[in-house]
């Protein structure tokens, strides 16, 4: 299953398939991606990050790439769990300013059994 | 538990009443930030902290919204003459580096 994001607030999978959500950041000089977590009730939890020196980067069943060209970032789950069901944010920084990290609108991943 | 901590984790208040919330972050951490998220959006910051200074807060929401660190290490948000606008989840998070760690939020209602 794969999101837009903003444009595409819900992502429902079936367990075990892949997940892929997207986002499009907004400010060309970010250099750090994010990419969070949240359960409900919960804060966001750090899944996996990016800098702007990389397009792609592996985590355990989580893959973040990195397009700088056309300003998006996408989150791959892959073999989907049911404990992978949350909304999922896409954070921007720019390090220099590290003060200010820019968070999307996020993208609501349910997973069905 | 990502060891930074919020209290309380709920407020219900009248609109009116002043409100203020607390957040201890990792000990170790020198960067303190507080968000507002508000239901099915993204965290939205407020201000931030390095060590006791206050180093942005132009992105406080109103002259209602003020915040300290006095030792550097916890923290706190007051919200004067709430709104009910003004209810939200408050998040804090902290940070050494670039990765930040955010406790569970403070819930705050106003009536």
């Amino acid at each position: 299953g794969e999101s837009v994001g903003l444009h595409l607030p819900t992502l429902s999978v079936q367990e075990g398939d892949n997940s892929i959500i997207n986002c499009a950041y907004s400010n060309s000089a970010s250099d750090y991606f994010i990419w969070y977590k949240q359960e409900s009730g919960k804060g966001p939890q750090f899944i996996i990050d990016i800098r702007s020196n990389m397009d792609k980067r592996q985590g355990q069943r989580v893959t973040v790439l990195l397009n700088k060209t056309v300003k998006h970032l996408s989150l791959q789950i892959a073999a989907t769990q049911p404990g992978d069901s949350a909304v999922y944010f896409c954070a921007e920084n720019w390090l220099i300013n590290n003060n200010d990290m820019r968070f999307g609108a996020g993208t609501r991943l349910t997973v069905k059994p | 538990d990502t060891g930074v901590s919020q209290n309380p984790r709920h407020k219900i208040t009248k609109r009116g009443q002043n409100v203020t919330f607390r957040c201890d972050p990792i000990s170790e951490h020198n960067r303190l930030y507080w968000y507002r998220q508000t239901l099915g959006q993204g965290p939205e910051f407020l201000t931030y902290f390095q060590n006791e200074a206050q180093l942005e807060k132009s992105r406080l929401l109103s002259d209602r919204f003020s915040a300290e660190r006095p030792k550097g290490s916890f923290s706190t948000l007051e919200i004067q003459r709430t709104e009910q606008g003004d209810s939200a989840m408050y998040l804090c998070a902290s940070s050494l580096q670039s990765e930040q760690f955010f406790g569970p939020g403070t819930r705050l209602t106003v009536l």
